[in-house]
């Protein structure tokens, strides 16, 4: 398995409230993303980053923002939860290069619960 | 828009029967493919990846999947299920030129698997 932690596992928040979100990995990969897993929709993508500081956003980005500072660390923020943002959150990692960067690995995901 | 379809919700097979999960895509050219594995509070595991070359690849735990280019096709087999293979599977396709690394993925498929 992918060396990928994510921080917290489970987490129950207040509405208006701002929210961190952390992942892990020891894999030194270049690619990271965050996803959001919701019943009937499937995976969707919030923010990826392909590189330390290097950040863009994905197809469900507002509401989020994202910071990598160090390339083992990928961190997402919700700057004010809303109920709207209940969901399983996960990361994932990639190597890049042209197929490379598809072949994403998972993270156990956290389940966030904004009351 | 590129889109993933994954028509059936819900599939129950016997245990010892062979399994068909279908998923088709819509996109111009050919993309990268991918199935992945999510059991219960679990992250997503991948089963398996097409990128080129021979149309039928096989994964981890005895799947296999095929590629038909003319129905825009990727659908996961397996022929003789297990107990242990009820979980949900998501296919996932990968869109040269889009956001690097943006994987599409179904809305899923949940196996149950009959004594």
């Amino acid at each position: 398995d992918a060396g990928i932690t994510q921080s917290p596992r489970h987490k129950v928040t207040e509405t208006g409230t701002p929210v961190t979100l952390r992942c892990h990995q020891t894999e030194n990969h270049r690619y990271m993303y965050w996803y959001r897993q919701d019943p009937g929709h499937g995976l969707r993508l919030i923010h990826y980053s392909y590189g330390v500081k290097d950040t863009d956003k994905g197809e469900v980005s507002d509401g989020y923002s994202v910071s990598r500072s160090k390339t083992e660390d990928f961190l997402l923020t919700l700057e004010s939860a809303t109920s709207s943002q209940t969901s399983v959150y996960f990361c994932a990692i990639s190597e890049g290069g042209l197929a490379g960067a598809y072949e994403q690995y998972f993270g156990p995901g956290t389940r966030l619960t904004v009351t | 828009a590129q889109s993933v379809t994954q028509p059936d919700i819900h599939i129950t097979v016997s245990e010892g029967a062979s399994l068909e999960l279908r998923c088709n895509y819509s996109y111009g050219a050919t993309p990268y493919l991918f199935w992945y594995v999510q059991s219960p509070g679990q992250g997503l595991q991948l089963l398996l990846k097409y990128f080129s070359g021979d149309t039928l690849v096989q994964g981890i735990k005895g799947f296999e999947a095929e590629f038909k280019r003319s129905q825009s096709s990727f659908n996961l087999r397996k022929p003789s299920v297990h107990w242990s293979d009820a979980a949900e599977y998501f296919c996932a396709v990968g869109i040269y030129g889009g956001s690097q690394g943006n994987l599409i993925f179904g809305k899923g498929t949940k196996l149950s698997v009959k004594p």
